[in-house]
């Protein structure tokens, strides 16, 4: 089955700097998510992506937070000044068609430590 | 707002027996979707399981099956024939219809399953 890749699979960085994190969707998918999952907590929403604008966004993707797909096969997510807080597992997914009837792909996640 | 709330933080299960992992949530929608997805180890989130609220009928796949509640807003996950590789943290989650594949999750339950 295709995967969505997410790298690296941990990243440790010191409050205020800029973090990029880095995902392959699967080559024929058009729409794009981030998800986090603090320790502990719930999966939480933050964002959707479709034909290189955001369609959707939770109110923890603040201004700190934004999306980008580079080229025709990257989707980041940059965390402009890094906060303790913003540690938690970040999770890529993507989808074909964005349909309701169709499954969501989720890469293996990223965790994201900040120090 | 909706919410997703799982009960059972951990469940335990004998090997080739069956175990039924609960879920509840609260919409005023009445088109909507819900999930369950496992999360192994590898940390990858995998569909399980999904269900159309519009469908009377039990979603069922293979030894999945879910017991769905609609007036009383459940969404139980029944494993029959319990398996080592089930052993994971499995999570209950609720998409809008109208909302592009903006899942909120439970706080899911890992699930033991014992030789």
């Amino acid at each position: 089955e295709p995967e969505v890749t997410q790298t690296p699979s941990h990243q440790v960085t010191q409050m205020g700097q800029e973090v990029i994190l880095r995902c392959v969707p699967i080559s024929n998918h058009l729409y794009f998510y981030w998800y986090r999952q603090i320790l502990g907590q719930k999966v939480e929403f933050l964002v959707s992506f479709y034909n290189n604008e955001i369609s959707e966004k939770s109110e923890i993707f603040d201004d700190q937070f934004s999306v980008e797909r580079p080229d025709g096969s990257n989707f980041t997510l940059k965390i402009r000044s890094t906060k303790l807080e913003d540690s938690a597992m970040y999770f890529c997914a993507s989808s074909e068609r964005g349909s309701t009837n169709e499954k969501l792909f989720f890469g293996s996640g990223t965790q994201l430590s900040v120090l | 707002a909706q919410t997703v709330t799982q009960s059972q933080p951990e469940m335990s299960v004998q090997e080739a027996e069956t175990v039924t992992l609960s879920c509840t949530y609260d919409t005023s929608e009445s088109d909507y979707y819900l999930f369950w997805y496992k999360q192994p180890p590898s940390r990858q989130m995998i569909l399980v399981i999904r269900q159309e609220a519009y469908k009377q009928q039990n979603a069922t796949e293979n030894r999945f099956s879910v017991n769905f509640q609609k007036a009383a807003k459940s969404f139980s996950l029944k494993i029959s024939d319990s398996q080592l590789g089930d052993a994971a943290m499995y999570f209950c989650a609720y998409r809008w219809g109208g909302s592009n594949y903006k899942l909120t999750f439970g706080k899911g339950t890992l699930l033991t399953v014992n030789p």
